[in-house]
């Protein structure tokens, strides 16, 4: 089945200074790349997502790039805020367009953005 | 006006005991999921159910019982709970043709 990876567990940054965090997937039929935020007590929130049509997505501060040859997919946060300051999960949808989506996870990011 | 919503938000109860955890979801959507999030916050996948009917069930120990009365709501019933069942349950809902998966505020399950 699907295997998602997620590098790194922890990231600190200062504020004002770019995130990146980085996933891999397994299954090459694979087709949605969501990213949720997940703040503490609080649950997972969609922040942006990319299509296998796609090579890059932008919305203001957050970007996502995917690299289908390669089989991975990143998020880049610009200007960082200690707003930003959250568990970031990856996640990808194995075996393609079904129209049943089962989203497979990677194991978080946690990212602390220190003022 | 809650998009998904879980009923209860804390559970804790003694090993071997029977719970039930209620989701609810007022975005016309077709499917919805229970994920499980450990101590590590891995959150895993559990079941699916697309219309009221089950189309994703992830090696879960039947001693999980989903249920799912109309497609706006899915209930998920334990069994002879056990310590290893403590995490955080979250429902989520989706369109069956979209992609975006919307999370209620999750339970917290505690076995003590």
């Amino acid at each position: 089945g699907e295997n998602v990876e997620q590098h790194p567990s922890t990231l600190s940054v200062q504020e004002g200074d770019s995130a990146v965090i980085k996933c891999t997937y397994s299954d090459s039929a694979s087709n949605y790349f969501p990213w949720y935020k997940q703040e503490l007590g609080k649950r997972p929130q969609l922040i942006i997502d990319i299509r296998s049509n796609v090579g890059e997505k932008k919305d203001q501060r957050i970007a996502v790039t995917l690299n289908k040859t390669a089989k991975h997919f990143s998020l880049h946060i610009t200007e960082t805020q200690p707003e930003d300051s959250a568990v970031y999960f990856c996640a990808a949808t194995p075996g393609g367009n079904t129209g049943f989506q089962k989203l497979v996870f990677g194991t978080g990011t946690r990212l602390l953005v220190s003022p | 006006d809650t998009a998904v919503s879980q009923t209860p938000k804390y559970l804790v109860t003694q090993m071997g005991n029977d719970k039930s955890i209620k989701c609810e979801q007022n975005l016309g959507h077709d499917t919805m999921y229970w994920y499980k999030q450990d101590s590590k916050k891995f959150l895993k996948i559990m079941f699916s159910y697309n219309n009221k009917e089950l189309i994703i069930n992830e090696t879960v120990p039947n001693r999980f019982s989903p249920k799912s009365p109309d497609k706006a709501h899915l209930n998920l019933h334990i069994n002879s709970l056990e310590l290893g069942d403590s995490a955080v349950y979250f429902c989520a809902s989706s369109q069956v043709s979209g992609f975006e998966q919307f999370f209620g505020p999750g339970t917290r399950l505690t076995v003590l």
